[in-house]
């Protein structure tokens, strides 16, 4: 059974804290996501990563970064929390360079900044 | 350009009856139209899945219709159950892209 897991199903940090939230998948994909989730917003692309130290911008990469040194791991990194990142993060991966690949999600992280 | 509209936000259909979401693109380098389905405190999976080369898809009680010429396409959720009641995506991307655009989103509930 494919799977993606994310460290920690909720998380409470404090303003100005570095955050770091892990994401591995058991797959031997290519492809990893990391989204937030909030209502009315839809899902929204931070970064992603189409191979090992590779990356690439989302649509809101500001106040994130992404670590990728393993195939299977990636990582979200908040370098300095603050109270608009409290929101449900959503790790994904997929398949490398199959049109429409399907993307596996984790059970996602609530985060909450205090 | 990038951008997927998906309404409505919120539906309430009754258990038996039809449940219609709709999306809506200006991307014409789409081609590929997935619907994500997410239960509470689940990760969003894919539901189905359609190519503008046919105008509709159908997997047991769920169909999309796809309208290239208005950059439209639906989920129809046919003798709609309580347990179909989730937050449904839908979402666009072009080949060569590995990246999804993503509606908004829609929560259906269905009631007993």
């Amino acid at each position: 059974d494919v799977k993606v897991t994310q460290s920690s199903r909720y998380l409470v940090k404090r303003t100005g804290e570095k955050v770091f939230l892990e994401c591995v998948q058991d797959m031997d994909h290519e492809n990893m996501f990391w989204y937030r989730q909030d209502p009315g917003l839809g899902l929204r692309l931070i970064y992603f990563s189409y191979d090992v130290k590779m990356k690439e911008k989302g649509d809101i990469p500001e106040g994130y970064s992404v670590s990728r040194e393993k195939k299977e791991r990636f990582s979200l990194i908040l370098e300095s929390a603050s109270t608009n990142q409290t929101s449900m993060y959503l790790c994904a991966s997929s398949l490398g360079w199959v049109v429409g690949s399907e993307q596996f999600f984790g059970p996602g992280t609530r985060l909450t900044v205090l | 350009q990038q951008q997927v509209k998906q309404s409505p936000q919120s539906l309430i259909v009754q258990k038996g009856g039809i449940s219609i979401i709709n999306c809506a693109y200006e991307n014409t380098a789409f081609d590929y139209f997935p619907w994500y389905q997410q239960f509470p405190g689940k990760g969003p999976a894919l539901l189905i899945a359609i190519r503008p080369d046919v105008s509709e898809k159908k997997e047991g009680r769920f169909t999309i219709s796809f309208n290239k010429s208005a950059k439209q396409f639906s989920l129809h959720i046919m003798d709609s159950q309580p347990g179909d009641s989730a937050t449904y995506f839908c979402a666009a991307s072009s080949t060569g892209f590995q990246k999804l655009v993503f509606g908004t989103g829609t929560r259906l509930l269905v009631s007993p």
